[in-house]
């Protein structure tokens, strides 16, 4: 079974910049999350979807970051602009349900981002 | 707010001798309760998970044990090897979103 795919796996852009991040869940996959681990620190949930509705994103930064999934299937999320502390590995996860009975979220390798 | 907190941020042990790893936990609404490992460039890796109707639960060579009269949650690694040299984190079912909130992470070394 494939894994989730993220892409670009490493990223440098300076600040002010924008940047894009690509997740692919496992298939027949119907919830996605995209985190945030800054370096000695857990992830950090910016948004979830279930299929193609946003479940949570209150801990989203909505002035700069942006994420949709408009087919229920791969999803974006994007930075504009950039700050020094967005500095970070954006981890993709997909879970087969979503609910709190669901269990297992199954993590892509991770975007690591550097805002120079 | 309520938050998943580690005791420990690293822990050294000799190959194998059993490790435990330990969480505290502060939110009493807390019902279900998961442990990743973390390696180097990749992302976080189920291990085992607990819900609050259970105080132990055993996989292999792991055993999570929940109290949750002092909301603290452990895991045990028995006879602990080089690849189990990891992050590894505690994370509690939100209250909203269903989304898992995690600890910081306690980093484990296995020395020979």
């Amino acid at each position: 079974e494939a894994g989730v795919a993220q892409s670009p796996r490493y990223k440098i852009i300076e600040k002010r910049q924008s940047v894009a991040f690509w997740c692919n869940p496992i298939s027949g996959h119907a919830t996605l999350y995209w985190y945030q681990q800054i370096l000695g620190q857990g992830p950090k949930l910016l948004i979830q979807f279930q299929n193609n509705g946003v479940v949570d994103d209150s801990q989203l930064p909505k002035d700069r970051f942006s994420a949709e999934r408009l087919k229920g299937v791969d999803s974006t999320l994007k930075i504009q602009p950039a700050k020094l502390e967005d500095s970070a590995v954006y981890l993709c996860a997909s879970s087969l349900m979503g609910g709190r009975n669901t269990g297992e979220l199954f993590f892509g390798e991770g975007s690591r981002l550097t805002v120079l | 707010g309520e938050s998943v907190g580690l005791h420990l941020p690293t822990l050294s042990v000799q190959e194998g001798d059993n490790s435990i790893i330990n969480c505290a936990y502060s939110n009493s609404a807390s019902d279900y309760f998961i442990w990743y490992k973390q390696e180097s460039g990749k992302g976080p890796q189920f291990i085992i998970d607990i819900r609050s109707n259970m105080d132990k639960r055993q996989g292999q060579r792991v055993t999570v044990l929940l109290n949750k009269t002092v909301k603290h949650l452990s895991l045990q690694i028995a006879a602990t090897q080089p690849g189990d040299s990891a992050v590894y984190f505690c994370a509690e079912g939100s209250n909203s979103g269903y989304a898992l909130n995690f600890g910081k992470g306690t980093s484990l070394l296995v020395t020979p």
